[in-house]
């Protein structure tokens, strides 16, 4: 079974500071991991994603991967209180027949604080 | 910029009638999937489709559901006798090649199953 594992939170940070969300994943043949936001009631969008091990900078997102340690992790610099969101860790799992498809975490709620 | 759409925003149907929930690709994208989101849990792959055909299904996916593509646009998901269970946030998802990079997701169905 291919999980997906990210601490449900809540996680609460003030606004202006940086959110550190974390994600760890089963599928060590997995190369390509997502992170999503998804407000309540809302579906999934697409805000960061990383292939290759080490950070990638989007503006005030960060996304990190430690492929060795099979972590992924987001920051959210200067967090505001539109952050406000469950955001969501994605790994493609790749089947030998060549279909891929992603698996999701559970999500991490954030609230940024005014 | 292009987006995934689907229809209806929200459906209600009773127990054992069949429902179809459309979707809309972005135009350029070949490879479609189908997740669902019961509320307040994690996002679950149930299908993908490229080439006018399933690459993957989950063990969700079982005969009472099939996928269709009957035009050039359209992407549609039928469930022929819905159950109480099957009441979820359906999301279309789609992406150029089948690497499951960046897949974009529509707006989402909700289905209400009385």
């Amino acid at each position: 079974q291919k999980e997906v594992e990210q601490n449900s939170g809540p996680l609460s940070v003030p606004e202006g500071a940086i959110a550190s969300l974390n994600c760890t994943y089963s599928d060590r043949g997995s190369q390509s991991f997502f992170w999503y936001r998804q407000y309540s009631g809302k579906s999934p969008e697409l805000i960061m994603f990383i292939y290759s091990n080490g950070d990638k900078e989007d503006g005030r997102f960060t996304a990190q991967l430690n492929k060795a340690s099979q972590y992924v992790s987001l920051l959210i610099r200067d967090s505001q209180p539109s952050d406000s969101a469950t955001y969501l860790c994605a790994v493609n799992i790749k089947r030998r027949g060549g279909s891929e498809k992603l698996v999701f975490g559970k999500g991490t709620k954030l609230t940024v604080n005014p | 910029e292009p987006e995934v759409t689907q229809t209806p925003s929200h459906q209600v149907t009773q127990m054992g009638q069949e429902v179809i929930l459309r979707c809309v690709p972005i135009s350029n994208h070949l490879y479609f999937y189908w997740y669902r989101q019961i509320l307040g849990q994690k996002v679950e792959f149930l299908v993908s489709f490229y080439n006018n055909e399933i690459s993957e299904k989950s063990e969700i996916f079982d005969d009472q559901f099939s996928v269709e593509r009957p035009d050039g646009s359209n992407f549609t998901l039928k469930i022929r006798s819905t159950k109480l269970e099957d009441s979820a946030m359906y999301f279309c998802a789609s992406t150029v090649w089948d690497r499951g990079y960046e897949q974009y997701f529509g707006p989402g169905t909700r289905l209400t199953v009385t």
